[in-house]
């Protein structure tokens, strides 16, 4: 079974501070992606990486950077937190870019 | 621009009866489609897919519908259980390359006992 980890559940952080979401994946997937989830917005896309030190914007990229220096390893940060930042965010791996993508539990991040 | 739009934003069914969730998709280039089912506090899980050569696939209680001249697909649940109870996400991809998937914006299925 594929497995994604998200390094937190719950984050509480407060405006103005650079915050590390990690998320790693055991399956040797070359994709990795980083979304979040609002009520009535769906799954946004905020970056992607098909490789190593490699990374695609995806639709919503402004406040938000990632960092993938090993194949399993795909980090999001938001480098100086706002309170519009406060949302459910998911990784997720995928062998290819277009075929099935394996979900993390997500990180539930709070900006006070 | 959505390329996948999902128009129901709920829908409630009783247990027992069918859910049939739909999703319309506008890019004529997709020609690979999935269904995903996220419970709250989870992340999404793979449900069920289709490729654009089939016009249904089946697995237990869930069956995909495509029909592509329309650009619509349909996913089928019966019968509908109360732990079917989710936000269900349609998806598309386009390629096999790295172009990411592009996922609706989820409909909330009810199952009432």
């Amino acid at each position: 079974d594929v497995k994604v980890t998200q390094s937190s559940r719950y984050l509480v952080k407060r405006t103005g501070e650079k915050v590390f979401l990690e998320c790693v994946q055991d399956m040797d997937h070359e994709n990795m992606f980083w979304y979040r989830q609002d009520p009535g917005l769906g799954l946004r896309l905020i970056y992607f990486s098909y490789d190593v030190k490699m990374k695609e914007k995806g639709d919503i990229p402004e406040g938000y950077s990632v960092s993938r220096e090993k194949k399993e390893r795909f980090s999001l940060i938001l480098e100086s937190a706002s309170t519009n930042q406060t949302s459910m965010y998911l990784c997720a791996s995928s062998l290819f870019g277009g075929g099935i993508q394996h979900f993390g539990d997500g990180t539930r991040l709070s900006i006070l | 621009d959505q390329q996948v739009k999902q128009n129901s934003p709920s829908l409630s069914v009783q247990e027992g009866r069918i859910s049939i969730l739909n999703c319309d998709y506008t890019n004529s280039m997709f020609d690979y489609f999935l269904w995903y089912k996220k419970y709250p506090a989870e992340g999404p899980t793979f449900l069920i897919s289709i490729s654009s050569i089939k016009d249904k696939n089946e697995d237990g209680r869930f069956t995909v519908f495509l029909n592509k001249s329309a650009k619509h697909l349909s996913l089928h649940i019966v019968p509908s259980q109360p732990g079917d109870s989710a936000v269900y996400f349609c998806a598309a991809s386009g390629d096999s390359g790295n172009t990411p998937l592009v996922f609706g914006k989820g409909t909330r299925l009810s199952v009432i006992a």
